[in-house]
């Protein structure tokens, strides 16, 4: 059972490129997250998913864009990576049933622009 | 997506039954209480979840009044293993995703 995984798990890229984050459930849980994470932030909702082509704004999707053609793929692009997006994304995973925020974690993807 | 407040970090020893309080004054009728556990370089690790009096799992028991306007999670007999963060979280799933948001958390440190 591999669960919810996350590619690459660290990347290093130059500012201006473009990167695209990939993540991968099994489950085949309706809801998809992205979280960036940073020293003295905390955890900070980039976008979500309720189900395939249905995307929706976190509290901070500025720079970045999500896809989801596909109930287990959730793939996050930065167009053009500036450094304040250095930090470590988490991709999660909910059936959305629980009533609460009951949500299924990846093991981050460290990403550093340089 | 109700406010909450814990402690920044909290000590225990070993073999002691460790509580951490999460206060939600203004929490909605339609609200759950969840609560996560996060080592350093992983991803959040869900732990319980609960909308009101008791509910115990393999893990914690998550203690919930009747004005629900706090939650304690215990952990019980701690080890080394449970130092982590845990984090806070009271909302309902229907009113959406947009303003979620961890916090800080609680850091517990557990000595030998």
């Amino acid at each position: 059972d591999a669960g919810i995984t996350q590619s690459p798990r660290y990347k290093i890229t130059e500012t201006g490129r473009q990167v695209t984050l990939m993540c991968h459930q099994t489950w085949s849980h309706s809801y998809m997250f992205w979280y960036r994470q940073d020293l003295g932030h905390g955890l900070r909702l980039i976008y979500y998913s309720a189900a395939a082509d249905i995307t929706d704004k976190g509290e901070v999707p500025d720079g970045y864009v999500v896809s989801r053609s596909k109930t287990e793929n959730f793939p996050l692009t930065l167009e053009s990576a500036t450094r304040s997006q250095t930090s470590v994304y988490f991709c999660a995973s909910s059936e959305g049933s629980s009533g609460g925020y009951e949500q299924y974690f990846g093991p981050g993807t460290r990403l550093t622009v340089t | 997506l109700a406010k909450t407040t814990q402690p920044i970090s909290m000590d225990s020893y070993e073999g002691q039954e460790v509580n951490i309080t999460c206060s939600h004054n203004n929490i909605a009728t339609n609200d759950y209480i969840t609560w996560y556990q996060q080592f350093p370089s992983q991803g959040p690790r869900f732990i319980i979840q609960g909308y009101k009096t008791k509910v115990t799992n393999e893990v914690a028991s998550l203690f919930i009044p009747a004005d629900r306007k706090s939650s304690t999670l215990s952990l019980p007999r701690v080890s080394l293993s449970d130092t982590a963060v845990y984090y806070c979280l009271v909302g309902d799933m229907n009113s959406g995703y947009s303003t979620l948001t961890f916090g800080k958390g609680t850091m517990l440190l557990v000595s030998p």
